[in-house]
């Protein structure tokens, strides 16, 4: 079973358009993440979700919104994509504090591509 | 920013030892030291983390310098598919995962 699952795996669109990223994980983790890795392969934290409540947002422009319905999900839309947003994004899960085993696991990505 | 410093990259030859280095000289005392992997474009894979003790599981070996200022993780005899940047990380407990540029290791045939 894939534990933390991100789709689509691929995305190619025209700049202007809205889309969404979906994420999912069934390890009964309690925070979710959004990284973006760009060309040059530097992986930055974009938004953490702890119990459905947003808990870091960085510099991030408010073209881009989490989104979670539950615990199990956190979905990324992007609106007026622009050709900058192209790059890969990561889903991540980990257990909250109080706990030894806080690792993060990590989708596989969505490789996005504005045209 | 990242609180570690790591070389840009390595070689290792297979079959034998990689050893690769990690400084973090401003970490605090309940910050954890984790190392991760990104195999060509795929998502980070966890390896191993720890507090102070040294470490060891199925995948690798956790070396922590006594004044926790800098780490040395270890894979005990290094295969082709062990060639990806590896990702050195402080973080306290509820914190995010802050990545750096990390070691791309190049294991040789």
């Amino acid at each position: 079973d894939t534990a933390v699952s991100q789709t689509p795996k691929y995305l190619v669109t025209q700049m202007g358009n809205d889309k969404s990223i979906k994420c999912e994980q069934n390890l009964g983790h309690d925070t979710m993440y959004w990284y973006k890795q760009d060309s040059k392969k530097f992986l930055k934290i974009m938004f953490s979700y702890n119990n459905k409540e947003l808990i870091i947002n960085e510099t991030v422009p408010n073209r881009f919104s989490p989104k979670s319905p539950d615990k199990a999900h956190l979905n990324l839309h992007i609106n007026s994509l622009e050709l900058g947003d192209s790059a890969v994004y990561f889903c991540a899960s980990s257990k909250g504090q109080g706990t030894t085993n806080t690792e993060a696991f990590f989708g596989q990505g969505t490789r996005l591509t504005v045209v | 920013d990242a609180k570690t410093t790591q070389p840009t990259s390595m070689d290792c030859a297979e079959g034998r030892a990689a050893n690769l280095p990690c400084n973090h000289s401003t970490i605090s005392g309940n910050e954890y030291v984790y190392w991760y992997r990104q195999i060509h474009s795929q998502g980070p894979q966890y390896i191993i983390h720890g507090l102070k003790n040294n470490e060891t599981n199925e995948m690798a070996s956790l070396i922590i310098t006594e004044d926790r200022k800098s780490s040395t993780l270890i894979l005990p005899h290094a295969t082709l598919r062990d060639t990806a940047v590896y990702y050195c990380i402080v973080r306290v407990y509820g914190q995010n995962f802050v990545f750096g540029p990390g070691t791309r290791l190049s294991v040789l045939p």
